[in-house]
């Protein structure tokens, strides 16, 4: 079975740094994805994991810790336009579909 | 096209109906994905085709709905009978090889009334 979860909605402060947490239980693991998808878009790639440890780009990390079954996604100097829904999604084996968590609904507030 | 295109953007129909929906990838992708997403719920996996076969259906809610890629690039989703309950946004999703990332259309916004 599949289970991604992640906080329904967080709020942070324009300027400040905000950590969006998702667990994951999957039968198998062959990379972990985060998309950023504001209301009425497409989900947009951020960030891929596969190995432990983290990954920046930019204002954008991404961490993973497989054997915890734990990623985070690290957005710095938050900007109003990174307002939107950040989706964590696991890939199980080999070809197979991505599996998206509920996605995380972020406010960023003056 | 530079990205992946789904037509129509949005779709209305009457309760038990026949829809269909379109999805032209990025060119060269051999992977194609489509999802079903509800409002405030994350991608749900529908059915994924390597080239011009079903890989996966196993995400395929029941057998009202159906899809195929003939030719190895355009898919059409399928879906008979329509119910309400099909609402939703029919998300399609490109990639080079299975094991990259995805990359989105907008989606079509499916309303059946």
């Amino acid at each position: 079975g599949q289970n991604i979860d992640q906080p329904t909605e967080m709020t942070a402060t324009e300027g400040a740094i905000v950590q969006i947490n998702c667990t994951y239980q999957t039968s198998g693991f062959n990379g972990l994805f985060w998309y950023q998808q504001h209301a009425g878009e497409a989900p947009t790639f951020l960030s891929y994991n596969v190995l432990d440890g983290l990954e920046e780009k930019g204002r954008f990390s991404s961490f993973l810790s497989r054997s915890k079954g734990y990623s985070y996604l690290l957005l710095k100097e938050l900007q109003m336009k990174d307002s939107a829904s950040y989706l964590c999604a696991v890939r199980e084996l080999g070809n197979t579909p991505l599996v998206f968590g509920k996605g995380t609904r972020l406010s960023v507030i003056a | 096209g530079a990205g992946v295109s789904q037509t129509p953007s949005n779709k209305v129909t009457e309760k038990g109906k026949y829809v269909e929906l379109r999805c032209d990838p990025i060119s060269g992708h051999t992977a194609l994905y489509w999802y079903r997403q509800s409002l405030g719920q994350g991608p749900e996996f529908l059915i994924y085709f390597q080239g011009t076969g079903a890989a996966d259906d196993s995400g395929l809610p029941n057998d009202r709905f159906f899809a195929v890629r003939p030719e190895g690039s355009v898919s059409t989703l399928k879906i008979q009978r329509t119910e309400r309950g099909d609402s939703a946004v029919y998300l399609c999703a490109s990639s080079p090889r299975g094991t990259t990332e995805a990359f989105f259309g907008q989606g079509t916004r499916l309303t059946v009334v």
